[in-house]
């Protein structure tokens, strides 16, 4: 069973703080992982993406990943208001006909 | 461009009766596939389809039936509905036949109550 486990929320931080949002998954041989942000009442979208060891920058989003802890996370720096939401990990194994194996999520709540 | 679209918003059912949710998209992807989100229980995978004229089982496929009419579009059907069929549905389609990247993108979702 594929499992991907997001730490329990919900997170609240200040304004302009740094928000880490962590999240591990069981099945070694996953190759690619993603961050979805989903708003209250609205769909999940994809926010980052990270395939290889290390860090990924996009703007205020970094991604971590490191397949031997099995374990990849997300900074969102100068946090704002408006990065409150829910935000998904998810997972995926290699071969034909993968499919993603989300975690429940984590609810962040930024403080003005 | 669209996206991917879903079709209805929003929809009332009785308890057994049936209805079908449509879905969409418009960027060539091949895989496409149909979740629901309930409170803490996350998304979890109803059906999906890896490319026209396939379609597989997810996590919780009981109560459904889907159809992939052509590359665009992927139905969900509910033959008779149940009140633990409430939820909302999302709909999400993704470029990759298979490998290792599987960037899905969502449409807008269908909240459905059943009384």
């Amino acid at each position: 069973q594929k499992e991907v486990e997001q730490n329990s929320g919900p997170l609240s931080v200040p304004e302009g703080a740094i928000a880490s949002l962590n999240c591990t998954y069981s099945d070694r041989v996953s190759q690619s992982f993603f961050w979805y942000r989903q708003y209250s009442g609205k769909s999940p979208e994809l926010i980052m993406s990270i395939y290889s060891n290390g860090d990924k920058e996009d703007g205020r989003f970094t991604a971590q990943l490191n397949k031997a802890s099995q374990y990849v996370s997300l900074l969102i720096r100068d946090s704002q208001p408006s990065d409150s939401a829910t935000y998904l990990c998810a997972v995926n194994a290699p071969g034909a006909n993968s499919k993603l194996t989300f975690g429940k999520g984590i609810t962040l709540s930024v403080r003005p | 461009n669209a996206g991917v679209t879903q079709t209805p918003k929003f929809q009332v059912l009785k308890t057994g009766q049936s209805m079908t949710l449509q879905c969409a998209q418009d960027m060539n992807h091949n895989s496409m596939y149909w979740y629901r989100q309930d409170p803490g229980m996350g998304l979890r995978l109803i059906y999906y389809s890896a490319s026209e004229g396939t379609t597989d089982k997810g996590e919780v496929p009981n109560g459904y039936n889907v159809s992939r009419l052509n590359k665009r579009e992927f139905s969900l059907r509910l033959e008779s509905a149940a009140p633990s069929q409430t939820s909302v549905y999302f709909c999400a389609s993704s470029g990759l036949l298979a490998g290792s990247y599987n960037e899905q993108f969502f449409g807008p979702g269908t909240r459905l109550t059943v009384l």
